[in-house]
């Protein structure tokens, strides 16, 4: 019930294309979805993050979009650059400064020239 | 603002030493700090949690004896690797989340890869 599964494992996208990486929870209780990039060899940096309580959330370039009703969360890149190659965690926590996270797995992106 | 540092960002140790890393928030007060474990082109592996003043609280599986963990103060959490041995080779990473915040949002710092001979 802790887990949350994260989808595609690697991806590769056109540059100016859309990248999309998907991430299903089971555990209701979770209210805070951030989302991890993390280039090798480097700690992730958060990149951004929604709360349950919107369907939507954008900063420049990315997107989260949430369906609470699903369990499903999605990050959405657009206009993908080659500088955006990188792998990226989804993960779910509670609302709680002394809660932990639930990672995904990773994807893998690879945003060709 | 919340910047996380680590250090040493490398290290090589030989087998049967310990091994103390340190992370740092820089521009924040961190009630909680984290430590994970991540290996190569795999997910981050959460190894303790720790809280300012109070002792870590372990994940399953982690040995709280090889892995000691001092939160000293609310801007600085050690992990000492005792009696490194090569399976310990990995990349560590801690994160912090910022006193008062509401959600639980964490902070990475850039990570430091041990390398046991």
């Amino acid at each position: 019930q802790q887990q949350v599964k994260q989808s595609p494992q690697s991806l590769i996208v056109q540059k100016g294309g859309i990248s999309i990486i998907n991430c299903a929870y089971e555990n209701t209780a979770f209210d805070y979805f951030p989302w991890y990039q993390q280039f090798p060899g480097k700690g992730p940096a958060l990149l951004i993050a929604i709360r349950p309580d919107v369907s939507e959330k954008k900063e420049g370039r990315f997107t989260i979009s949430f369906n609470k009703s699903a369990k499903q969360f999605s990050l959405h890149i657009m206009d993908s650059q080659p500088g955006d190659s990188a792998t990226y965690f989804c993960a779910a926590g509670m609302n709680s400064g002394y809660s932990t996270l639930t990672f995904g797995k990773g994807t893998m992106l690879l945003v060709s020239p | 603002g919340a910047v996380v540092s680590q250090h040493p960002s490398w290290v090589i140790c030989k087998s049967g030493t310990s091994v103390k890393i340190e992370c740092r928030s820089l521009d924040f007060q961190a009630t909680t700090m984290f430590w994970y474990r991540q290996f190569p082109k795999q997910s981050l592996m959460l190894m303790a949690t720790s809280n300012e003043g109070s002792k870590a609280t372990y994940e399953q599986g982690v040995e709280k004896d090889k892995f000691l963990i001092n939160h000293a103060s609310l801007t600085l959490s050690t992990l000492t690797v005792t009696s490194a041995h090569p399976e310990d080779s990995s990349f560590y990473i801690c994160s912090a989340s910022p006193q008062g915040v509401t959600y639980n949002e964490q902070f990475f710092g850039p990570g430091t890869r041990l390398t046991v001979l």
